[in-house]
């Protein structure tokens, strides 16, 4: 089975900055991964597919990155409706996502 | 509008059976896979399992092999997920989601039925 790790698992920031959240897959997985969002008691939304093409409706300051086994999604100036855990996917398997908080 | 509509929250004893409900709408729901998605008491998300509707073909994660059924009908395009046995262990948050565009992505999601499992 295919794994996939997230780093960080936790990750502190202000609004405005530039965040940055990693998934690594543990064999090629091409270009097969999304990212999604999830906020407390609401379902996961879907932000990035095919590692790269954002998903209709979500805001440019959101972009995805990375082939193979090395992935990144990347929030250019977070903003206060970005607080949220990121979850990346591929095929059969989540990552353990990433809880981005308030500094 | 895509929508999936799942059941409602479920109170049971360990040991009991168990089936919760999707229903898709505003789409063709024979032409696209519907998963399902458990997410444990503040843990992460967990892919259990996909159906496609057309033709009933299943896949499992290994991890869930055995220990749950997902089925569709198709005619009140429905998909289910059962358990014939719940263990404390099964509370969770249960999502559906439908596999559409390139990548194997979730592209719309259900709202989440709440099971608890308790004695």
């Amino acid at each position: 089975d295919i794994q996939m790790t997230q780093s960080p698992s936790t990750l502190s920031a202000s609004v405005g900055d530039r965040v940055t959240i990693t998934c690594r897959a543990s064999q090629s997985i091409s270009s097969w991964l999304a990212w999604y969002q999830q906020k407390p008691g609401k379902a996961p939304k879907l932000l990035i597919y095919k590692a790269s093409s954002l998903e209709s409706g979500v805001p440019s300051r959101f972009s995805g990155s990375g082939s193979g086994t090395e992935f990144t999604l990347t929030i250019s100036s977070l903003q206060p409706d970005d607080f949220a855990t990121y979850y990346c996917q591929s095929l059969g398997t989540f990552g353990g996502g990433t809880k981005v908080e308030i500094k | 509008e895509v929508q999936l509509v799942q059941s409602g929250a479920e109170v049971k004893k360990p040991g009991e059976s168990l089936k919760i409900s999707c229903k898709g709408s505003g789409y063709s729901f024979t032409s696209y896979w519907i998963g399902w998605v458990r997410q444990m008491p503040g843990k992460g998300l967990e892919w259990m399992g996909i159906i496609y509707p057309g033709d009933s073909d299943t896949r499992y994660s290994p991890s869930f092999q055995g220990q749950v059924t997902i089925s569709a009908d198709k005619s009140i395009s429905t998909a289910y997920l059962q358990w014939s046995s719940l263990k404390a262990s099964d509370t969770a948050m249960y999502y559906c989601a439908r596999r559409g565009g390139p990548g194997f992505c979730f592209d719309y999601w259900g709202q989440g039925t709440l099971v608890t499992v308790s004695s």
